[in-house]
């Protein structure tokens, strides 16, 4: 069963707009979530990370959005670069358990 | 500061043959994690070890797979006559001792299973 989804396989944005990429769940017991990105032939590479007692969290560019009541979490990136074109993990845990990652959505920034 | 290490980074085996691979964590990281990607799909979760310890064994498949995390040296994912089936990317990730709340995972560059 796959507790994390992202529904979005793929997402192409302008150069300079705001890249949104999305995550749902379904464990109301997960309390900390978590942005990988990933290159090709590479491991993915931790990017931003929220708790539940918080709503939004920011750094740089990166924001990440929770929405506990629509187990629902966002990344929005603003202004997107070409340099973020990779494929978005986010990932989930309950209680310092084992994390459970969605299936990936592959960000295409067009210069 | 040396990160998550894994090696080999790519691994050809045939049917029927073992395969072994090695992650060593990050200097201080006590919590290994290994991961399989195969392809188009996400990240499975497959084990949590630590030091001669397996903590969460509940993604490892219950033939053929096997892990440790000794007191000295890497922790090792072993797969057993391998298939077909096997051919993925293995990640491993690790993290200090885990606080209160989850704590982020850092992942090796993974290797490469081809079974022929």
């Amino acid at each position: 069963d796959q507790q994390v989804k992202q529904n979005s396989p793929s997402l192409s944005v302008q150069e300079g707009r705001i890249s949104i990429l999305n995550c749902d769940y379904t464990n109301s017991m997960f309390d900390y979530f978590l942005w990988y990105k990933k290159y090709p032939a590479e491991g993915p590479t931790f990017l931003i990370s929220i708790s539940s007692i918080k709503d939004k969290n920011e750094d740089g560019r990166f924001t990440v959005f929770l929405n506990k009541s629509a187990k629902h979490l966002s990344l929005h990136i603003v202004p997107s670069q070409p340099g973020d074109s990779a494929v978005y993990f986010c990932a989930a845990s309950a209680l310092g358990n084992q994390f459970y990652f969605g299936t990936g959505t592959s960000l295409t920034v067009i210069p | 500061n040396a990160g998550v290490m894994q090696n080999p980074r790519h691994l050809v085996r045939r049917r029927g043959q073992e395969a072994r691979l090695r992650c060593s964590p990050m200097k201080g990281h006590s919590h290994v994690y290994w991961y399989r990607q195969l392809p188009e799909e996400g990240l499975k979760f497959m084990v949590y070890l630590q030091k001669e310890n397996i903590i969460d064994e509940s993604g490892m498949p219950k033939e053929r797979f096997s892990a440790e995390f000794p007191k000295e040296g890497p922790s090792i994912l072993r797969i057993q006559q391998v298939v077909r089936g096997d051919s993925a990317a293995y990640f491993c990730a690790s993290s200090p001792p885990m606080g209160a709340v989850g704590e982020t995972q850092y992942f090796g560059p993974g290797t490469r299973l081809l079974v022929l």
